[in-house]
C-alpha cells in the first residue's frame, strides 16, 4: 500500500514557536506538496517541490519556508508560528512523467495544527 | 483557473448508485478532470480523472460531457462508508497542484 505519512495529527504551539511539520512517501515520488485546508476556503498550496533541494511557492508561502534534502521527505517550517496559521496542514506526493495535470496525487492524513 | 460548480449537498440510499454532477463551462482543451473525496477527519483521497473519455475503475465511473463543460462522477453502489465530501477539479498547465472548491457533501442512508 502506498503511503503518505505526517509526523504528527495534532499538534498545539505557542506564538512566535518555530514550528517543524515533516512528510514521508514511500513511492519514490518525485513531487510533493504542502497544502492548508480551512473552512470555507477549500485546499490553498502553500509550497511544493518537483526535485531534491528544489522548491517553489504556491499560492499562500507568506509565513513558511520548506525543505526538501531527500526525495522522500518533505518538511513545512513556520519560522514563528502566529494564531492565522491555525489550519489543517496536508502533505500529498505525485508521480513525474505523464503530464504532472493527469497525476493522482496521494495525501497524507493531516496535521491539525494549533497556535495559541 | 477555471471553476467548478457542484451542489452543496446529496444524499443517497445505502446500495444505490449514485450520480455526482459538475459544471465547468470554462475548461480548457488542456484541463483534466479529477474528482477526490474526503472522509471526516481525513486527507482526500483520489478516486477517478478523465480527459475526455468516459472512465472507469474499481472505485466508480466519470462520464464527461462531449463538450466537457460537464462530468458526472458515478458510484455504482452507495455504501456508507462513501459518505465524503467529494470534489471536482480541474488541473492544467505544468504545475498539477489541486484547487479545492467547496464540494458536494453526500449522506448515505442505511
Amino acid at each position: 500500500d502506498v503511503k503518505v505519512t505526517q509526523s504528527s495529527r495534532y499538534l498545539v504551539k505557542r506564538t512566535g514557536e518555530k514550528v517543524f511539520l515533516e512528510c514521508v512517501q514511500d513511492m519514490d515520488h518525485e513531487n510533493m506538496f504542502w497544502y492548508r485546508q480551512d473552512p470555507g476556503l477549500g485546499l490553498r498550496l502553500i509550497y511544493f517541490s518537483y526535485d531534491v533541494k528544489m522548491k517553489e511557492k504556491g499560492d499562500i508561502p507568506e509565513g513558511y519556508s520548506v525543505s526538501r534534502e531527500k526525495k522522500e521527505r518533505f518538511s513545512l517550517i513556520l519560522e514563528s508560528a502566529s494564531t492565522n496559521q491555525t489550519s489543517m496542514y496536508l502533505c500529498a506526493s505525485s508521480p513525474r512523467g505523464g503530464g504532472r495535470a493527469g497525476n493522482e496525487q496521494f495525501f497524507g492524513p493531516g496535521t491539525r495544527l494549533t497556535v495559541l | 483557473d477555471a471553476k467548478t460548480t457542484q451542489p452543496n449537498s446529496m444524499e443517497s440510499n445505502e446500495e444505490e448508485p449514485v450520480h455526482l454532477p459538475c459544471n465547468h463551462s470554462t475548461i480548457s482543451g488542456t484541463d483534466y478532470i479529477h474528482w477526490y473525496r474526503q472522509l471526516p477527519s481525513q486527507g482526500p483521497e483520489y478516486v477517478i480523472h478523465g480527459l475526455t473519455s468516459n472512465v472507469n475503475n474499481r472505485m466508480a465511473s466519470l462520464a464527461i460531457a462531449e463538450d466537457r463543460k460537464s462530468s458526472t462522477l458515478i458510484l455504482h453502489r452507495a455504501t456508507l462508508r462513501d459518505a465524503a465530501v467529494y470534489y471536482c477539479i480541474l488541473i492544467g498547465g505544468s504545475q498539477g497542484n489541486l484547487i479545492f472548491g467547496k464540494g458536494t457533501k453526500l449522506s448515505v442512508k442505511p
